[in-house]
Parts: structure tokens; C-alpha cells; sequence
């Protein structure tokens, strides 16, 4: 099956700083997602990308759909505590099933 | 909210024993999903659904299965349930905006 390779595995940041994790895959989608899990939750969808190319932003939060549609990053910009928690990208060929990375884990240190 | 809950929230059984869980949405969605997520593993897909008794394999589907004899609800059964099968269990559903999928709160089982 498809294979999405997410990194980093897991992140310490300092507060403010700026954070960039990044997924990439052997096969191309059709649809990039992000999600955020807190713990004991489910996770819950930050940002999607429909098109190649598409830089998309939601408050601190920006995303891009690789040209190539084998490859999506997201950037969360002046970090706080509340950004904790893990990051999961997903990619989308067909209409009914996503393929998820394996997350990363961000630490924001105070 | 995407209007999904999930019951029961924690579940301790023990091996050979059947257990259901079940999904209920409020959104009257085609698609619902069912995983599994485990350490090192992500989230990976068991069953879904694409409309009442309309369901199909995941990547994941070994030793469950699924019924949905409404809409709104979506049942995962382990018949006889195994250690290997102690996870979170996640439903999902398909919003209408392209092909964005929402999570429920999950379910914890431990399988003694």
C-alpha cells in the first residue's frame, strides 16, 4: 500500500520559535490534510489542500500541496503552548480512503 | 464539531470475548470509517462504509467487522477479541467539503 514518510518524528521548540514538519510519499494524491491530536482526543483537521501548488494558510498555521503531489509541509509560525500536541499529515488518491503519516510530536519548552 | 460520538469511551474486556463499538453521527454523512491507532503506527483504516449495508475492507480488517443498518450509526465488532487488538479506536465521517475527513473522541480498549 501507500507509504507516507512524516518528519520529524518529534520537535522541542522554545515558545515563539517557528516549527516546520513535512511528509512525503512514493505515490502522489489527489489531497493533502492536516490534523492536530491532543491527547486523549481525536484528531481534529487544521488545514486541506486540494491542488498542486496550493499554499494555504489558517492563522499561524500555513501548508503547501507539492508540485510534484508527492510531498506537503506545514509551518506553524511564533509557537505557544497550546501548539503541544501530535501532527499528522494524510494524503488522498481515491475518494474513500486516507493514508496517514505517522506524526509528529511537538514539545513547546516555555 | 462534526456532530460524531463514540460509545463506550473506555472499554476493558478480556480475550475471546465478542465486543462492539459503536459510531453515531448527527450529520447524516455517506462515508464513515473506522481505525485503529497504535504507538509507531499512526492511524490505520479497519472498515468503512459507503452507505446503509454498503461496506468494504481496510487495510486493517483481520479478526473485525462492521455493520450500518441506518445512516447514522456505524458498529465495529472484534468476535473474539485478542491482546493484539488493545488500541484506540477511532470513527470517522466525510464532510461534504471535498475530502476532508472528521474524527470522533475515540475509544480506548484494553483486551486483558
Amino acid at each position: 500500500g501507500q507509504q507516507l514518510n512524516q518528519s520529524p518524528q518529534s520537535m522541542f521548540i522554545q515558545e515563539g520559535e517557528d516549527v516546520s514538519m513535512n511528509c512525503t510519499s512514493s505515490s502522489i494524491f489527489n489531497t493533502w490534510l492536516w490534523y492536530k491530536q491532543d491527547p486523549g482526543e481525536g484528531p481534529v483537521l487544521l488545514i486541506a489542500l486540494y491542488k498542486a501548488g496550493e499554499l494555504t494558510s489558517n492563522g499561524r498555521l500555513t501548508a503547501q500541496f507539492g508540485i510534484t503531489r508527492k510531498d506537503s509541509f506545514l509551518n506553524i509560525s511564533a509557537s505557544i503552548p497550546s501548539d503541544v500536541g501530535i501532527y499528522f499529515c494524510a494524503g488522498q488518491l481515491t475518494a474513500r480512503q486516507l493514508t496517514f503519516g505517522s506524526g509528529t510530536q511537538l514539545t513547546v519548552l516555555p | 464539531d462534526a456532530g460524531i460520538t463514540q460509545s463506550p469511551r473506555h472499554k476493558v474486556t478480556e480475550t475471546g470475548t465478542p465486543v462492539t463499538l459503536r459510531c453515531h453521527q448527527t450529520e447524516n454523512h455517506r462515508y464513515m470509517y473506522w481505525y485503529r491507532q497504535d504507538p509507531g503506527h499512526g492511524l490505520r483504516l479497519i472498515h468503512y462504509s459507503y452507505g446503509v449495508k454498503d461496506t468494504d475492507k481496510g487495510e486493517v480488517s483481520d479478526g473485525y467487522s462492521v455493520s450500518r443498518s441506518k445512516t447514522e450509526d456505524f458498529l465495529l465488532t472484534l468476535e473474539s477479541a485478542t491482546s493484539s487488538q488493545t488500541s484506540v479506536y477511532f470513527c470517522a465521517i466525510r464532510g461534504l467539503a471535498g475530502e476532508t475527513q472528521y474524527f470522533g473522541p475515540g475509544t480506548r480498549l484494553l483486551v486483558l
